[in-house]
């Protein structure tokens, strides 16, 4: 496996389900990040992780829980969730934080939630 | 504080004609600007960056974009459209912050 994967790639939940994205990188990168992707809405930065270490939550609902147990791995822990959260949620990683302007993050393909 | 915005949500264009996506954005500090695409069920990958050393940016798959400072613009081109192109690009600036401020998305779509 290379790059950043994420499982599952679609989940469908109803609003009293608890659930779990995860995420996984290969590249050795120390910093690890949660953005949720709305229709006809910019990406939005959820959560950012630095060696493990939570360094920003952009005002996300507390019914989103992430936990980063090493630098390769990133969860989302979901529950009670809303239908507006409904979205693609993409994992990314980078090398550092706080980031080098000029290096790149890393995405994953994603996965597709809908809540019901 | 810094912006980005992408002028069109659709562009289409045919088969082997040029592909020209625009983006203007505004920053305080001396910009990155990034572009990424996003392929169907894919996550988003770099095409290009910005990084202040060349105004004209080269970069995967035949695709390049010039830094206007005096327009604030960085608008993305490729000669000529592959079908493979149609995808979704999003024009990405960071300034001093380390927060990547992205834009709306445009849906490049390639007909035969």
């Amino acid at each position: 496996e290379t790059g950043v994967t994420q499982t599952p790639r679609h989940l469908v939940m109803g609003m009293t389900n608890k659930k779990s994205l995860k995420c996984e990188q290969h590249l050795g990168h120390n910093a690890m990040y949660w953005y949720k992707q709305s229709a006809k809405k910019p990406l939005e930065l959820m959560f950012v992780y630095s060696l493990e270490e939570r360094v920003e939550n952009n005002s996300v609902p507390s019914r989103f829980s992430p936990e980063c147990p090493n630098s390769s791995h990133l969860f989302l822990h979901l529950h009670t969730l809303q239908p507006e959260d409904s979205a693609l949620y993409l994992c990314a990683s980078s090398q550092v934080y706080p980031r080098d302007p000029y290096n790149e993050q890393f995405f994953g393909p994603g996965t597709r939630l809908t809540v019901l | 504080a810094q912006s980005v915005t992408q002028l069109d949500s659709h562009v289409s264009v045919s088969e082997g004609t040029p592909v020209l996506l625009r983006c203007n954005y505004s920053s305080s500090y001396s910009p990155s600007l990034f572009w990424y695409v996003q392929h169907p069920n894919k996550g988003l990958q770099l095409l290009l960056k910005y990084t202040s050393a060349a105004t004209l940016v080269k970069g995967i798959n035949g695709f390049e974009a010039e830094f206007k400072k005096s327009e604030t613009s960085f608008h993305l081109t490729k000669p000529s459209a592959h079908m493979s192109d149609a995808a979704e690009y999003f024009c990405v600036v960071s300034g001093h912050t380390d927060k990547l401020i992205f834009g709306t998305g445009t849906r490049l779509q390639v007909f035969p």
